[in-house]
């Protein structure tokens, strides 16, 4: 089983409505992350969350939101799609400590028309 | 802010040796990372600089220059399954030790 399961894998939604993308990981970090990721432009970071309690914003928060429901599980919202919010969004992981290595899911491939 | 420039794009035969550069602008400087990633897969780590000098791990070695500003990815004995994107990241410690990810190299090994 993944350590770090991303739901659903592929999705296809229409301009205005809301969506979901679920995170949920095995590995008892503490520290969560949501980027996304469009061609040549790497991966930028939505919102990260150190603790259940903490939420802040990454480099292109606008038009997302995120729900950390427990230390295993970290949600992201779009409360209206819009058709250039169609990316590959990558949910990580990562420990606390001096490395702090992130750890990837697998992806959501999201198509907003 | 910060800029990571890395090159787009890069072709080398199996069995050679490959670098790939990184270059970045960055205040707070707090260690740099490299991630490979196959075609519509997670990137995976693949190491982490924080002091200068090398750090070699099996075929793959990541080089530091802070001074400069620069790091490099070598790949030793290419092998087809090398074929994958290399994302450079920067961390800062002026900004939550988050990561910075440049827009990544895509190596194409060819026989």
């Amino acid at each position: 089983d993944a350590d770090v399961t991303q739901t659903p894998r592929n999705r296809i939604t229409k301009t205005g409505k809301r969506i979901m993308l679920e995170c949920s990981q095995t590995k008892g970090h503490d520290r969560m992350y949501w980027y996304r990721q469009d061609p040549g432009l790497g991966l930028r970071l939505i919102y990260y969350s150190f603790d259940v309690k903490d939420i802040n914003k990454g480099e292109i928060s606008d038009g997302y939101s995120v729900s950390r429901q427990a230390q295993a599980k970290f949600s992201l919202s779009l409360e209206s799609a819009i058709p250039n919010q169609t990316a590959l969004y990558f949910c990580a992981t990562a420990p606390g400590g001096s490395e702090n290595i992130q750890y990837f899911g697998a992806g959501t491939r999201l198509s907003v028309l | 802010g910060q800029n990571i420039d890395q090159p787009t794009e890069m072709t080398a035969t199996e069995g050679a040796i490959v670098q790939i550069n990184c270059t970045y602008q960055t205040s707070g400087f707090n260690g740099l990372f490299w991630y490979q990633q196959h075609a519509g897969e997670a990137p995976t780590f693949l190491s982490y600089n924080v002091l200068d000098g090398l750090e070699e791990k099996g075929r793959f070695s990541s080089f530091l220059s802070r001074s400069k500003g620069y790091s490099y990815l070598l790949l030793k004995e290419l092998q087809m399954k090398d074929s994958a994107s290399y994302l450079c990241a920067v961390r800062r410690a002026n900004a939550g030790n988050m990561l910075t990810f440049g827009g990544g190299t895509r190596l194409m090994v060819k026989p």
